[in-house]
Parts: structure tokens; sequence; C-alpha cells
């Protein structure tokens, strides 16, 4: 089993549209939680950090549930732009794991006009 | 505008033969990570250093693959000998902790070596 799951997809929904995706992760030890967004034969890059209070960033809304290990990300109002794979990430703070990136395999999305 | 530097781009090598990949972290960035990203398995830690010593190399197969940091500006990641199913998109990133507490990492990513095993 991976450390850190997501739904691959694909989820196909047309402009305007909410969806939201889910992680979940099977170390207690998980420190710190990140989205992070790839767009196609490109890098991934910080979409946003994920605080326990549940953070909003525009159209974005992150969540983090450390009791059942479980982190989303909403997207409302959805645009053909946000056409991308997003990808859940956990760190461990501890001894030599400190900092360690751990990716999930990513969720994509298809926003339709 | 700081980046990761990847070189090379793209290679496209011979089974058997010796794979070296570079990396030059942004200046200041004390931790480096090797990613290796294919279909199958997603995007897979292969080691990661930090003030250039080695912390997690346990996701690399030992037997073939070496990553190294000579010096604070270069990583380098060698496969010798190459074999088909190292063919992958090999991503650099590099990270500073945000804070002396969290040791929250944000990791930014080079555009990636394409490798081609044949």
């Amino acid at each position: 089993r991976k450390e850190v799951e997501q739904d691959p997809g694909p989820f196909n929904v047309p402009e305007g549209a909410t969806v939201a995706f889910n992680c979940t992760y099977s170390n207690s030890a998980s420190q710190s939680f990140f989205w992070y967004r790839q767009d196609c034969r490109k890098e991934p890059k910080l979409l946003m950090s994920v605080y326990s209070s549940g953070n909003e960033d525009g159209r974005f809304t992150a969540q983090l549930n450390r009791a059942s290990q479980y982190i989303s990300l909403l997207i409302r109002d959805s645009k053909l732009s946000d056409s991308a794979t997003y990808l859940c990430v956990v760190t461990r703070v501890g001894s030599s794991n400190t900092g360690k990136l751990i990716f999930g395999q990513g969720t994509t999305l298809q926003v339709k006009p | 505008d700081a980046r990761v530097t990847q070189t090379p781009r793209h290679k496209v090598t011979e089974m058997g033969q010796e794979v070296t990949m570079r990396c030059q972290p942004i200046l200041g960035h004390n931790t480096v990570f090797w990613y290796r990203q294919t279909m199958m398995q997603g995007l897979e830690l292969l080691a990661y250093f930090r003030n250039r010593a080695p912390l997690d190399d346990s996701g690399m197969p030992k037997d073939r693959f070496s990553a190294e940091m000579p010096d604070a500006t270069l990583a380098t990641l060698k496969i010798q000998p190459s074999e088909p199913r190292d063919s992958a998109v090999y991503f650099c990133a590099s990270g500073a902790p945000t804070t002396s507490i969290s040791l929250n990492t944000e990791a930014f990513f080079g555009q990636g070596t394409r490798l081609t095993v044949v």
C-alpha cells in the first residue's frame, strides 16, 4: 500500500463546476501537507500548503483531518486553465526523515468548455 | 528569477551505457531531492540530501544508481549500467526549511531529464 493515496481520476467537469479531491496518508508521523499542481510534461509546482485549521486561496480550499489522516482540495468555479494533475504531498519531521516529501500518484482534472 | 537547473533535458542511450544527470539547486537551498516519475508509479523519491549529506537513498536501486553532491551547487544522479526499465523523467528539486520549528520544506522542481534507454 502506498504511503499517500489518491484517486487517479480523471475527473471530467464542465467549466464553472465545483470539484473536490481527496487524499489519505498512512504514516501518523506526517507533519506537513501540501497540494502541488503538475501540468502535462511539466514539473510539479506548489499550489498551496494545508494547515490544520483549513485554508483558502481564492477558488481553492484545502482541509486537513489528522484524526482520519485525510486531506482534501476543493476547487470552486472551475476554469479551463485548472486542467492539470493535482498531487497530494506529505512530509515527516523527526530524525533522518526530516523534511522528506512523499507524493501521491496524483489526480487528473479535465475541465471542459 | 531563481530556479533549479537540470541537464540534460533529454537523453536517449543504449542499454548498458552510463547515464549522468546533473542538477544545480537554487542558491541558498540546503535540501536536494531526486525523484523519478513514470506513468505507472508516479513520483518516487530516489534520494535526498541536506547540507550535502545523504539522508535517505532507500528508494534507489543501489546496484546501479548513485547520487552525490560534490559541492553545494551541484547534485548528480548516475545510472550504470542503464536498463530500459530506467526510462522515466528524473526530477531534481531543492528546498530550504521555512522555519526552524516546522522544518516545512517547499520543494522547487527543475524541468526534469527525460531519459529513454533503448
